[in-house]
């Protein structure tokens, strides 16, 4: 079965250049989550979108934004980036019209920022 | 602000079952208890998860207690493979509800 992809899978990135992280649900997905698990640490909410529009909000960092587009994938762009945007991020994505609305996990992508 | 509490590790022996605990006991009656699993530094693994029955598929089972205050997640025959950190998670069914990930039990499949 078709599973959330992500890309790039590694990034690597001077402090205060800019990310871009992307995300594609599974098919028919309409919604997207995006995940930070820093080092050492349990993969925590950043942002989530449902039918392209922002739903839930956690603790993402001003110098983030994220957005779904019409095909419903989801990109998160990171800003003047700092040390400690060193982490994994996830990408889920779920189908909440359905009766258990599960979220399903992308393999992440390492941002590695130097 | 996770709503369950898990212990922090376990082991067990290859072949034998795996039973992992979790409290929960400020669950509210619409919430269902979800567990994942994660394996190292993979993204995390959707495992099971039910209201109020006992719950099987082809990875584990669950069983919930009967006021709904504390689980039991079962992987009958355990595997090398199954080493992971197993999250247990209290949330709404529907509404887009995002995942709060508490600590997680580090399981150690031993051979």
């Amino acid at each position: 079965a078709a599973g959330v992809i992500q890309s790039p899978r590694h990034l690597i990135k001077e402090k205060r250049e800019t990310a871009t992280l992307k995300c594609y649900p599974i098919p028919r997905h309409d919604t997207v989550y995006w995940y930070q698990q820093g080092p050492g640490q349990d993969p925590q909410f950043l942002i989530s979108f449902y039918e392209k529009m922002q739903s839930d909000k956690g603790s993402i960092p001003d110098r983030f934004s994220a957005q779904q587009f019409s095909d419903y994938h989801s990109e998160l762009n990171m800003s003047s980036l700092e040390l400690g945007d060193s982490a994994l991020y996830f990408c889920a994505s779920s189908l909440p019209g359905t009766s258990t609305d599960t979220q399903y996990f992308g393999p992440g992508t390492r941002l590695t920022v130097l | 602000d996770a709503k369950t509490t898990q212990p922090p590790s376990m082991d067990c022996a290859e072949g034998r079952a795996a039973n992992l605990p979790c409290n929960h006991s400020t669950i509210s009656g619409n919430e269902y208890v979800y567990w994942y699993r994660q394996i190292h530094s993979q993204g995390p693994q959707y495992i099971i998860h039910g209201l109020k029955n006992n719950e099987t598929n082809e990875m584990a089972s669950l069983i919930i207690t009967e006021d709904r205050k504390s689980s039991t997640l079962i992987l009958p025959h355990a595997t090398l493979r199954d080493t992971a950190v197993y999250y247990c998670i209290v949330r709404l069914g529907q509404g887009a509800q995002k995942l709060v990930f508490g600590q997680g039990t580090r399981l150690t499949i031993n051979p």
